[in-house]
């Protein structure tokens, strides 16, 4: 069984200021890991994946993540924020059957300027 | 199309009554798939096609939710006899083949439902 722990449910920062989001994950098997970005009254955007490779692994808008294995830690970085950061983050994890997430239950981030 | 669609936006129902969403996916994408995102909680899976087919309903909550796809497109999920419990965000999400949850999907914006 595959599931999905977000530390922290708000994170604040100041603009500029480092961006960390937690992710731990729980696996039976090799796991493909994902965050996605959820602006208010829109749907999930892919930010980031990893499947295999690389564990270091960049996306878009600067973000980027980590696959810890030793960790079980997925954890989403940003060196710098902007405001335009502020939305929801979901980490998520894929099923065994690789047809199904499962997803935490979201960070909302706020940029304080 | 150039992305998932998702209708209505917004749905407000009376308790009992029964609701239709539609989710019409990308053009070419064969995966389909159902969540619930309830205030406060994260995605609950609901159900996933493959074509027209649903090897994947585990996430139904109960047998007032069903949903059909046609024609290896648009999908509609119902709910029947509507409960409050039932507001939620619902989201459709599509992608190439089987591989949704290796490649990531697309979601739509998502069917706000308000059960008063």
């Amino acid at each position: 069984a595959q599931s999905v722990t977000q530390l922290g449910s708000h994170v604040s920062v100041s603009e500029g200021a480092l961006v960390l989001l937690r992710c731990n994950y729980s696996s039976s098997v090799p796991p493909y890991l994902f965050w996605y970005v959820q602006y208010p009254n829109q749907g999930l955007q892919l930010l980031l994946k990893y499947t295999t490779g690389a564990t270091l692994v960049k996306g878009i808008n600067g973000f980027e993540a980590e696959f810890k294995k030793s960790e079980t830690s997925f954890h989403l970085t940003k060196p710098s924020a902007h405001m335009s950061d502020a939305a929801e983050y979901f980490c998520a994890v894929s099923g065994s059957t690789g047809n199904q997430f499962y997803f935490g239950t979201g960070t909302s981030l706020t940029v304080i300027p | 199309g150039a992305g998932v669609s998702q209708s209505p936006s917004n749905k407000v129902t009376e308790k009992g009554k029964d609701v239709e969403l539609r989710c019409d996916p990308i053009s070419g994408h064969t995966a389909l798939y159902w969540y619930r995102q309830s205030l406060g909680q994260g995605l609950e899976f609901l159900i996933y096609f493959q074509g027209n087919s649903a090897p994947d309903k585990s996430g139904l909550p109960s047998d007032r939710f069903s949903a059909e796809r046609t024609g290896g497109s648009v999908s509609t999920l119902t709910i029947q006899r509507t409960q409050q419990e039932d507001s939620a965000v619902y989201l459709c999400a599509s992608s190439y083949g089987g591989q949704g949850a290796v490649d990531g999907y697309t979601f739509g914006s998502g069917t706000r439902l308000t059960v008063v």
